[in-house]
């Protein structure tokens, strides 16, 4: 079974700031591994993806994700914080879909609620 | 392009009552999985359908059904709903079944009372 973890309820940092959300993950095999993005009463906006290749993965709004198979950690970061970054965030993996299953789903992470003050 | 609809975006229910909740797909897209997120929670996955066939289904009990029609949009069905049913049911699209990227419609928020 696959499992996402996200260590942080909240995490605030101050605007201009780096920040950095913390993920981590079991999966069988080679991950799929993706941020979602949610602002209030709004479904999950698609951040950012990692496949294969580089282990820095670059996404929208300036957002990138760090992949590492050793510690299976993918944690999100941003070089310096917006106060409209304040939402909340999640970390999903989906595993490779096998001969028998035949297909594969996104399993999620609790969230993490970012909070940018000004 | 049209990103991925859900309707109807709110909706209010007694327990004991059925509903139904709909969902277009981007276009081009033929697979939908539904998913429930109740409140502090992520996402939970429900049901994945591809291609009109149900591929997936998550630990829900019986009284979640869904279908898949011909133009690819979807249905999620729901009977003798509980309070604990009360919760955001989003849908999700990729252009085939084992497509990485699942792109979400905002969701239905429903709640049983």
């Amino acid at each position: 079974a696959q499992s996402v973890a996200q260590p942080e309820d909240q995490v605030n940092v101050a605007e201009g700031n780096p920040l950095t959300v913390k993920c981590t993950y079991s999966v069988s095999g080679n991950p799929y591994l993706f941020w979602y993005v949610q602002y209030p009463n709004r479904g999950l906006q698609f951040l950012l993806k990692y496949i294969t290749g580089d282990n820095l993965v670059k996404g929208s709004y300036g957002f990138e994700a760090e992949f590492n198979k050793s510690q299976t950690s993918f944690h999100l970061k941003k070089p310096s914080a917006l106060v409209s970054d304040s939402a909340l965030y999640f970390c999903a993996v989906r595993a490779l879909p096998t001969r028998n299953s035949g297909y594969s789903t996104l399993t999620f992470g609790k969230g993490t609620m970012l909070l940018v003050s000004p | 392009d049209a990103g991925v609809t859900q309707s109807p975006t709110h909706l209010i229910k007694t327990r004991g009552q059925h509903v139904t909740l709909r969902c277009s797909p981007i276009s081009g897209h033929k697979s939908v999985s539904w998913y429930q997120q109740v409140l502090g929670q992520g996402p939970q996955f429900i049901f994945q359908y591809y291609e009109k066939e149900e591929r997936g289904r998550g630990n829900f009990p019986d009284r979640f059904s869904a279908r898949q029609f011909p133009n690819y949009s979807s249905e999620l069905n729901v009977n003798a709903l509980l309070l604990g049913d009360s919760a955001l049911y989003l849908c999700a699209s990729s252009w085939r079944q084992g497509a990485p990227e699942a792109f979400f419609g905002q969701g239905t928020r429903l709640t049983v009372v």
